[in-house]
C-alpha cells in the first residue's frame, strides 16, 4: 500500500508552546488528508479534513484556532497545536486519501505536554 | 449520521482456531466499509475494504470480511489465527450518500491470540 509518514514520531513540550506535526504522502498525491486524535484505548476521532489549497474543514467541537492545519501541497499537510496544554496530550494520526476510496495512515505522533 | 459498532472490546482465541471480529454499521446511503489493524504505538494498517461487488472480500494476511446488507454487518474473519495477529482492530465506514470522505471508526476490538 501507499506510504504516509509523520514527523516527529514523539514530542514532549512545555505547556504554552506550539508544536507542529507534519504528514507526508510519500508515493502518491493526496488532495485530501485527514487528522485524527486517539486517546488511550479509544477509537480515532476525526479532528479535521484538510484539502490541498483550501481551508480545512473542522469537526464540531474542534477549535480551529488551536489546531491549525495547512495543506500547502499535494504531499504535505501540517497540524500545529498552538499554546499546548496537558489536556492536548494525545496520539495524533494523519491519513491521506486516494482516488480509490482508501485512506492510508501515518504511524502517528505521540504528543506529551508537561 | 453514520456510525459503527464493534460490540466486543476484546476477543480471545487460541492459535490455529478461526477468529471473528464483529462489526455492524449504520448509514443513510450505501456504505464503503473498511478494516484496519493497529499495533502498539503505531498508525493504522489497511486490511481490506468493501466498495461494491462480491460480498466476501479478501484482504491482507489471510483476513477476509463478509458484507451483509440485510444485517448491516461486516464481520472480519480468519480461518486460522496466529499469535502475531494479536492487535487492535478497527472497523470503519464511509457513507457514500453524504459525500463526506472522512471515515467513521468503531471503538476497536482487541484481538488476543493465545499460543
Amino acid at each position: 500500500g501507499a506510504v504516509v509518514s509523520q514527523h516527529p514520531s514523539r514530542v514532549i513540550c512545555k505547556s504554552g508552546t506550539s508544536v507542529k506535526i507534519e504528514c507526508r504522502s510519500l508515493d502518491f498525491q493526496a488532495t485530501t488528508m485527514f487528522w485524527y486524535r486517539q486517546f488511550p484505548k479509544k477509537s480515532l476521532m476525526l479532528m479535521a479534513t484538510s484539502n490541498e489549497g483550501s481551508k480545512a474543514t473542522y469537526e464540531q467541537g474542534v477549535e480551529k484556532d488551536k489546531f491549525l492545519i495547512n495543506h500547502a501541497s499535494l504531499t504535505l499537510s501540517t497540524l500545529t497545536v498552538t499554546s499546548a496544554h496537558p489536556e492536548d496530550s494525545s496520539f495524533y494520526i494523519c491519513s491521506a486519501g486516494t482516488p480509490y476510496n482508501e485512506q492510508f495512515f501515518g504511524p502517528g505522533t505521540r504528543l506529551t505536554v508537561l | 449520521a453514520q456510525s459503527v459498532a464493534q460490540p466486543e472490546d476484546q476477543v480471545n482465541v487460541a492459535e490455529g482456531n478461526p477468529l471473528t471480529v464483529k462489526c455492524t454499521y449504520s448509514v443513510s446511503g450505501n456504505p464503503y466499509l473498511f478494516w484496519y489493524v493497529q499495533y502498539p504505538n503505531r498508525g493504522l494498517q489497511f486490511l481490506l475494504k468493501y466498495i461494491t461487488g462480491d460480498n466476501l472480500v479478501k484482504g491482507s494476511y489471510g483476513f477476509e470480511a463478509e458484507f451483509n446488507k440485510s444485517q448491516t454487518s461486516f464481520h472480519l474473519k480468519k480461518p486460522s489465527a496466529l499469535v502475531s495477529d494479536s492487535a487492535l482492530y478497527f472497523c470503519a465506514v464511509r457513507d457514500i450518500g453524504t459525500g463526506r470522505r472522512a471515515l467513521t471508526f468503531g471503538s476497536g476490538t482487541r484481538l488476543q491470540v493465545q499460543p
